[in-house]
Formats: C-alpha cells, structure tokens, sequence
C-alpha cells in the first residue's frame, strides 16, 4: 500500500473553530489531493497540489485553503468550520497527473457541532 | 448529463455468479480509466487500470469502449469478499486535477 497517513482519524469541533486536517506521504510524488465524500454526492474535490507551494482549488473549495511546504505534507484548514463542513476527508496522491491512479490515505472523519 | 455516470446498484448476486457493470463518460478526449472498490467506511483502494485493449487481473476483467464512451469491469466467480462499492474514475486531458471525475459508485452486494 503507498504510505499515505492521515491525522486525525477522527475529530469533533465545534462551529466557527478552526481546524487543520495533515496528510502525511513517504512515496515522494508530486501531486496530493484532498477530496470529501457525502452521501449522495460522491468524491469531490476541495484543492490540489503539483509541487511544493503549488496548489490549485477543485470543485467545493469554498470555506477551506491549503498549503504545501514540503513534497511530503499537505494541510487542509477549515478557516472556520460550519456544519456543513461534517464529512469525510480523504488526502490522495499520484505520481503524475495523467495516467497515473490516486492512492489514498484512511480518511479523516470530521464531525462539525 | 453527468460526466461520468454509473448505475447505483445495489447488484444483488449469489456467490459464484459472474457480474457486470458500466460506467459511461461524456468527454471523448479523456485520457485514462480505473477501477476502484471501497468497503463500508474505507477509503478507495484501486482496483484496476483499464487499458485500450482491455486488461484482465485473475477473475477481475476492465474493458475500454471509446466509440460508445463507457467502460466495464466483469467479475467472475464472485466471492463473499466482493461485496463493496465500484467506483469508475476518468481522467480528462486538462491539465487541471478537476478533470479526474469519480462516478458515484455502483454498489455490489454476493450472497451466500
């Protein structure tokens, strides 16, 4: 399995807090996702990045931002979570961006009160 | 239409059985396909590249059909352990990662 880690598993906040969800990669490769999936609605992309400070925003990128600093970490923050932000987070990584499959992480279950 | 679309299922089959799905895309000009499963609260673990000529992996078969748009996978002698969501994945020719399309899965149940 490609070594993807995600932290935390598991997290419960509350309304207007901010919160940074890691994804953590040891196969060196240059593109990191992160997707939510909903009941209903299927994988969706939030951003993604093609290289250490480069990073793009997917199709619900509202409400969250990401940063790349190192090839081998991508954050995701909610600024400010809402309960409608309550989802399943999962980080991902491909070596390139055609013809290459995404790996992902265990996923981060997030839960917004 | 959507982009990518796959029936939702569920596919209720008894072991052994042999079972097909298929996932249609819209943009002609994609570039590369896969096959995922994902268990009840997992992530998605790839499955299968599908290749133009179509590719076989044990009792897994992924075939590609670029004039009618939509791509397949067979599962034969289906197991207890086969139970999962399918999803396809269609990658487009953008350079942007918005153009990876997951379709919402087709759910697979094998009963005993």
């Amino acid at each position: 399995d490609a070594g993807i880690t995600q932290s935390p598993r598991h997290k419960v906040t509350e309304t207007g807090t901010p919160v940074t969800l890691r994804c953590h990669q040891t196969e060196n490769h240059r593109y990191m996702y992160w997707y939510r999936q909903d009941p209903g609605h299927g994988l969706r992309l939030i951003h993604y990045s093609y290289g250490v400070k480069d990073t793009d925003k997917g199709e619900v990128s509202d409400g969250y931002s990401v940063s790349r600093s190192k090839t081998e970490d991508f954050l995701l923050t909610l600024e400010s979570a809402t309960s409608s932000q309550t989802s399943v987070y999962f980080c991902a990584i491909s070596a390139e961006r055609y013809n290459s499959p995404l790996h992902f992480g265990n996923g981060t279950r997030l839960t917004v009160t | 239409r959507k982009e990518v679309e796959q029936d939702p299922g569920p596919f209720n089959v008894p072991e052994g059985a042999t079972v097909a799905f298929n996932c249609t895309y819209s943009n002609s000009a994609s570039q590369s396909f896969f096959w995922y499963r994902q268990d009840c609260r997992k992530e998605p673990k790839l499955l299968m590249s599908v290749y133009s000529s179509g590719n076989e992996d044990g009792r897994f078969t992924a075939q590609l059909n670029r004039a009618s748009q939509y791509i397949s996978l067979l599962i034969r002698d289906s197991k207890l352990s086969d139970s999962a969501t399918y999803l396809c994945v269609v990658n487009g020719e953008d350079s942007s990662a918005s153009k990876i399309i997951f379709g919402s899965g087709t759910r697979l149940s094998i009963r005993p």
